[in-house]
């Protein structure tokens, strides 16, 4: 069966230092990979998606970045991150020729810029 | 561009009740999905319901189903016999049912709070 996995689990980091979550994708290849951020408990915005390896289509002008070195591994990264990238980052793969379509989703990262 | 819109940021219901969560959305695609995930306090995502737009009938996961009004673009969540492991945030979410880069693609609304009391 296909399992994703994200971490860490949460993160403290100071304003300006650098960020890097992980993110894979177990039990299948070649998946739809996505980052989304939730901010303030509210709703979930699409950050970046990648069809492939090395290929990151980004959805919002912001602070970060994403790379996809394999096939099954997702990566968010800042240089130097503001106090406006606080929030809860997901991970989610959507399996392709599904005939049962639904995004599934690791169990998240709770970022606190101080 | 899609849209999402949960017009409830939070709903009570008693135990045992039926609850009822709206969504509607703005969309020009013909072909799409629409989903119900539930978030509870550990965060995590689950997918409550899935309603393919093709489809005229309402879709039932147990004590879950929709009302699905393609005319209309709502999608309403029915909860029924509401149990207290029901307390969560509640999203309704978009997906074009399409090929290539855009398949996928998640647009949520912001959410609506249950809380199921005893």
């Amino acid at each position: 069966s296909q399992t994703i996995h994200q971490w860490p689990a949460t993160l403290v980091q100071p304003v300006g230092s650098p960020l890097s979550l992980e993110c894979t994708v177990e039990g299948t290849s070649n998946p739809n990979l996505y980052w989304y951020r939730q901010a303030a408990g509210r709703g979930l915005q699409l950050l970046f998606y990648s069809v492939g390896i090395g290929q990151i289509s980004s959805e919002v002008p912001q602070n970060l970045s994403a790379s996809r070195p394999q096939d099954r591994q997702f990566i968010l990264s800042s240089k130097k991150l503001l106090l406006s990238d606080s929030g809860f980052y997901l991970c989610a793969w959507v399996p392709l020729l599904s005939l049962n379509t639904e995004a599934f989703f690791g169990q998240g990262t709770r970022l606190t810029v101080v | 561009a899609q849209t999402v819109t949960q017009s409830q940021p939070e709903m009570s219901v008693q135990e045992a009740e039926t609850v009822t969560l709206s969504c509607t959305y703005d969309t020009s695609e013909n072909n799409y999905y629409l989903f119900w995930y539930k978030q509870p306090p550990s965060r995590q995502m689950i997918l409550v319901i899935r309603q393919e737009a093709y489809k005229q009938q309402n879709a039932t996961e147990n004590r879950f189903s929709v009302n699905f009004q393609k005319a209309a673009k709502s999608f309403s969540l029915k909860i029924s016999d509401s149990q207290l492991g029901d307390t969560a945030m509640y999203f309704c979410a978009f997906m074009k049912n399409a090929g290539g880069t855009s398949y996928g693609k998640l647009t949520f609304g912001q959410g609506t709070i249950l809380t199921v009391h005893p």
